[in-house]
């Protein structure tokens, strides 16, 4: 079956401007989760949704930063006023929920902020 | 904050030989997980070790659990040259936090054909 999806793979923004990136899910998994990859950082969770309960957002940075997740299935992370330290891999995950679970990664979008 | 480190930050061996990297973390979990990451993109799930098991193999792999120390190790036996990628370990600590990955900062392993 297909895989977690993510667009656009790659995006290039100018400081200031806002930037959508698009996840879509395993069908079916409940969990889906948001990360972001820097050279500075590596790895770091940013936001959890998990099913219809309120999304986990104690990752995310800053303000700028929010994500919604419609119909329990797509998700939107928007990211207002880019910076330069914004730029990453921001990378989505879905699972079928619940503990003992593996995560199923997406390919990621490299968003870079000139 | 990174919860897990890994080391070696960076391996390089020949095809054949066997891979260990090591992996530790500061607070309780409820599993830890291994990773593989190719060119920078996606994360591909290699194996889940939960917090009372101590080992668990999966083809070329074995991973082992020490929660007395917080460390964990990959050992990738009989190593190809498609082995070639970044491992990250990853702690879920479970409780109403379950599934937010912690990740450690990564060995990259080089296998020379």
């Amino acid at each position: 079956g297909a895989g977690v999806s993510q667009s656009p793979s790659n995006k290039v923004t100018e400081k200031g401007k806002d930037v959508e990136l698009r996840c879509d899910p395993i069908s079916g998994h409940t969990a889906l989760y948001w990360y972001r990859q820097s050279l500075g950082q590596g790895l770091e969770f940013l936001i959890y949704f998990q099913g219809n309960s309120a999304p986990d957002k104690s990752g995310l940075p800053s303000d700028r930063f929010s994500a919604e997740r419609t119909g329990g299935s797509v998700s939107t992370l928007t990211i207002q006023r880019t910076q330069q330290e914004d730029s990453a891999v921001y990378l989505c995950a879905s699972t079928r929920g619940g503990i003992y679970n593996e995560q199923f990664f997406g390919p990621g979008t490299r968003l870079t902020v000139l | 904050s990174q919860q897990g480190e890994e080391d070696p930050q960076a391996l390089s061996i020949q095809e054949g030989e066997n891979a260990t990297m090591n992996c530790s973390y500061k607070t309780s979990i409820n599993n830890l997980q291994w990773y593989r990451q190719n060119s920078g993109r996606g994360l591909v799930h290699l194996i889940l070790i939960r917090s009372n098991e101590r080992e668990k193999h999966s083809g070329r792999l074995r991973v082992t659990l020490d929660t007395s120390k917080k460390s964990s190790s990959l050992l990738i036996t009989a190593s190809r040259a498609a082995d070639t990628a970044s491992y990250f370990c990853a702690t879920d600590r479970g409780g109403t936090s379950y599934g937010k990955l912690t990740f450690g900062q990564g060995t990259i392993l080089t296998v020379h054909p």
